[in-house]
């Protein structure tokens, strides 16, 4: 079935400092992929996806690349800012899955100013 | 104007009762979704529905029943309410029928059981 995992933290950074949180992924055929946030109190935004191989989604500052040969999307952020607080989830919807998505288990990540 | 709306948004009740959490999205979506997140944030597909059928029933207890009077509405039943039922429940919709479609969501249904 399809799976994905991703690093729990919580992560704890500073303002302006460079973001990386780990995402991969099993899943039958060629899955579209996605970064989601959760800003606290408040349901799921989608933040960036990417629906084929070395595609790279963007937004935000944000950015993953879909890496089929390591079957990874790693989001990263070169200057995270405080109000980038929020958890994080990755996902993905494979062709056969009614597409429904699987989610990762969420990354909190706070930034101190 | 909201895309995804949920009611209420805080539900809290006795264990045992019946409860409804109804949702709504005005983007002319054919295809809509339930999710649970648990206390732990997980969030895992219950059910979805296309075009008023349903396409997707995970194993969630039968106490749970979706209903689709239409498109553009999907509510949740909840019968016999017992203390494992307490998490936020997610409603989403998305046009339906492509795995790169983007899925929006509501802001949530807290559901506290006591």
């Amino acid at each position: 079935g399809n799976s994905v995992t991703q690093m729990e933290g919580p992560v704890t950074l500073s303002e302006e400092a460079f973001l990386t949180i780990n995402c991969t992924y099993t899943a039958t055929g060629y899955p579209s992929l996605f970064w989601y946030v959760q800003y606290p109190g408040e349901g799921l935004q989608l933040l960036l996806k990417a629906t084929k191989a070395d595609d790279k989604g963007s937004n935000k500052g944000f950015e993953a690349t879909y890496r089929k040969e390591t079957t990874s999307f790693h989001l990263e952020k070169g200057s995270v800012q405080v109000s980038d607080s929020a958890v994080y989830f990755c996902a993905l919807i494979s062709g056969g899955s009614n597409y429904k998505l699987t989610f990762g288990k969420g990354t909190l990540l706070t930034v101190n100013p | 104007d909201t895309a995804v709306s949920q009611t209420p948004k805080y539900l809290v009740t006795q264990m045992g009762n019946d409860k409804s959490i109804k949702c709504e999205q005005n983007l002319g979506h054919d295809t809509m979704y339930w999710y649970k997140q648990d206390s732990k944030k997980f969030l895992k597909i219950m059910f979805s529905y296309n075009n008023k059928e349903l396409i997707i029933n995970e194993t969630v207890p039968n106490r749970f029943s979706p209903k689709s009077p239409d498109k553009a509405h999907l509510n949740l039943h909840i019968n016999s309410l017992e203390l494992g039922d307490s998490a936020v429940y997610f409603c989403a919709s998305s046009p339906g029928g492509r795995s790169t479609d983007t899925q929006y969501f509501g802001p949530g249904t807290r559901l506290t059981v006591l």
